[in-house]
């Protein structure tokens, strides 16, 4: 299992760029979340979808940041325009509804954002 | 609303000394209890879990046991090694409202040689 992908590893871009994040989940996860890390604000929940559908955007800053899932094997979380305090470690996570209580997550590796 | 409340960091111990950071949770109902780790440059990825009261999860040498009386799990190891420094989340998600795991603020642990 080649575990969850995420593209690219680290991304440097100037002030009002556009950035999008790409995730490819567990094959047969059927959740799939984003969170943002930072020093300041540690590790906060995004978004997250359930079969495709999102769930719950509260945690998502602002109108810049949008989060698709067109396929149960791909997402992109995009910030349009990116500025400076974007930048931050993005996780994509995946779970499956079938491991029962325990809800385990999946992390990726990350994508490091920094904005000029 | 759920919430989990962790020991602040950074800990810093020398190799083979005991271990212990405190967790301590606030939930309705019987929530499922995690301890992830960060190792530098990668994402979490979970070390241990309890999902009932008692019970006590382990690996790699780290425990935790589910108190629901004092409502905690404080992660445990003997003996720590130098591959031990990582950044150390508890968290907790609840199966019956929700699929979300909420997570602590992170404890950072030094190990040195």
């Amino acid at each position: 299992d080649a575990g969850v992908i995420q593209s690219p590893r680290h991304e440097v871009t100037e002030m009002g760029q556009e950035v999008t994040l790409r995730c490819k989940p567990i094959s047969g996860h059927d959740y799939l979340f984003w969170y943002r890390q930072t020093m300041m604000r540690g590790l906060e929940l995004l978004i997250y979808f359930n079969n495709n559908v999102p769930i719950d955007d509260s945690g998502m800053p602002e109108d810049r940041f949008s989060a698709k899932m067109p396929n149960a094997s791909f997402s992109t979380l995009k910030i349009q325009p990116s500025e400076p305090r974007d930048s931050a470690v993005y996780f994509c996570a995946s779970s499956g509804s079938g491991t029962g209580k325990s809800n385990e997550q999946f992390f990726g590796p990350g994508t490091r954002l920094t904005v000029l | 609303g759920n919430s989990v409340t962790q020991m602040e960091g950074p800990v810093t111990l020398s190799e083979e000394a005991f271990l212990t950071i405190n967790c301590t949770y606030t939930a309705t109902g019987y929530p499922s209890l995690f301890w992830y780790v960060q190792y530098p440059g990668e994402g979490l990825q979970l070390l241990l879990k309890a999902t009932k009261a008692d019970d006590k999860g382990s690996n790699k040498g780290f425990e935790a046991t589910y108190r629901k009386e004092t409502t905690s799990f404080h992660l445990e190891k003997g003996s720590v090694q130098v591959s031990d420094s990582a950044v150390y989340f508890c968290a907790l998600s609840d199966p019956n409202r929700d699929d979300k795991i909420i997570f602590g603020k992170g404890t950072r642990l030094h190990i040195l040689p």
